[in-house]
């Protein structure tokens, strides 16, 4: 399957601080998805992403399509304990209904 | 809301036996997804349907089978279960067309003893 590489795997901050990870691959992605899993619970989406460039926010959570369309980045500012979890992208290539999974960042946020 | 549910939460079986797991969304998605997803290895994809009665292999098929009889759900099926198949399952649905996006249900926790 494709590779989507994931980084950092993980990040342990202080309540406050801002947070950045990214995604990247070597293929072409159509689409790309953020979302946060809660131990023990599925995914949830934060965000979607559809064009090249795009720049879309939710609430804290800031996420861009990246413009050569092979990489994604989320950021969440001003972070909280209740962020705490890991934080997956997911991309779909043109060609295909499937999406790719990268491994995940954990977040661990100290108060 | 797009609600994804998963019959069972937690399950624990002995090797060799049957197992289904359940999948129903309530949006009348056209596509559903099963996934097992280990630590290290992130989500991996087991089986995918397009439409009622129509399946695809993912990119770990072997041990599992699926059955889409109606559009809303979509069954997992471990016909012998064995040690190397505990792990959490994780269903999906997406509606289909050009701007893609997966939805999750809450997972199954499986441990085969």
């Amino acid at each position: 399957g494709q590779q989507l590489n994931q980084s950092p795997q993980s990040m342990f901050i202080q309540e406050g601080e801002d947070v950045s990870m990214n995604c990247t691959s070597s293929s072409i992605f159509n689409t790309w998805l953020w979302y946060k899993q809660e131990p023990g619970e599925g995914p949830v989406l934060l965000i979607a992403l559809y064009k090249a460039g795009e720049l879309t926010s939710n609430g804290r959570l800031t996420a861009q399509f990246g413009i050569t369309r092979k990489d994604s980045f989320l950021n969440i500012s001003a972070s909280i304990p209740s962020d705490v979890g890991i934080y997956f992208c997911a991309g779909q290539l043109r060609e295909s209904n499937q999406f790719y999974f990268g491994t995940g960042t954990s977040l661990t946020v100290i108060p | 809301d797009v609600k994804v549910t998963q019959s069972s939460r937690y399950l624990v079986k002995r090797t060799g036996e049957k197992v289904f797991l359940e999948c129903v969304q309530d949006m009348d998605h056209e596509n559903m997804f099963w996934y097992r997803q280990d630590p290290g290895l992130g989500l991996r994809l087991i089986y995918f349907s397009y439409d009622v009665k129509m399946k695809e292999k993912g990119d770990i098929p072997e041990g599992y089978s699926v059955s889409r009889e109606k559009k809303e759900r979509f069954s997992l099926i471990l016909e012998s279960a064995s040690t190397n198949q505990t792990s959490m399952y994780l269903c999906a649905s997406s509606l289909g067309g050009s701007q893609e996006t997966q939805y999750f249900g809450p997972g199954t926790r499986l441990l085969v003893l």
